[in-house]
């Protein structure tokens, strides 16, 4: 059964860090790209960035709204990614979904649950 | 900011159907696969329809997409009171470089 399990959510102040991890089972990791979207409260959803696989030299894109501030690594020896989150800002409360990517086309076919980021004083 | 465009709502009577538009441009919808998501109240978003009309496996054949030109539609025919939740389009942008979601729909039975 393919599941991804997010973890790392929590209240920070504005300015400050925060890394959130993803462990992914029940799939071949190594050959998904995968995503982080977030969802702020009774918002829609927003793509954050992804990072391909090593057939992809693992490259990454991101949404504007967090360039630069936001880094995603993965490391495939644990089926894991990361998403590294400096220079919180309020606008960055929400919840955070890791996501991933169908090997054959676009869709985000398989979604986590969700860990809660707050920023605030 | 939403580069795809929904309306906010929709609804229907049970067995009705409804259909939800989804408005992009040219570097979106217009040169890449729609994808439509369903979430529930409560719960993650789950893939719905993929390469603008596909099911994945699981998913009833209530559900269907299309797509014309910058433009795609998700309906649900014979509605039921559990397909209530707020329906998302999705495509990758080639000129952002990264994935754009509608502004989501909420659905509802009547």
């Amino acid at each position: 059964e393919v599941q991804v399990v997010e973890s790392g959510g929590g209240l920070v102040q504005p300015g400050g860090s925060l890394r959130l991890s993803c462990a992914a089972s029940g799939f071949t990791f190594s050959d998904h790209y995968m995503n982080w979207v977030r969802q702020a409260p009774g918002k829609g959803l927003e793509w954050v960035g992804r990072i391909r696989n090593k057939l992809n030299s693992y490259t990454t894109e991101y949404a504007a709204s967090v360039k630069a501030r936001f880094t995603i690594s993965r490391d495939d020896s644990k089926n894991s990614v990361y998403l590294q989150m400096n220079s919180l800002k309020s606008e960055d409360t929400a919840l955070y979904y890791c996501v991933r990517k169908a090997v054959a086309d676009g869709s985000l076919d398989y979604w986590g649950q969700g860990t809660l980021v707050t920023v605030s004083s | 900011q939403s580069v795809l465009t929904q309306p906010p709502s929709a609804s229907g009577t049970p067995g009705q159907r409804v259909t939800i538009s989804c408005s992009g441009s040219s570097s979106n919808i217009g040169t890449n696969n729609v994808y439509w998501y369903q979430q529930l109240p409560g719960t993650a978003p789950k893939l719905l329809i993929y390469r603008n009309n596909q099911r994945p496996s699981g998913v009833p054949d209530r559900f269907s997409g299309s797509k014309s030109g910058t433009s795609a539609s998700l309906a649900i025919s014979g509605l039921r009171s559990e397909d209530e939740g707020d329906y998302y389009c999705g495509a990758w942008d080639g000129s952002l470089s990264g994935y754009v979601f509608g502004t989501g729909t909420k659905v509802t039975v009547l």
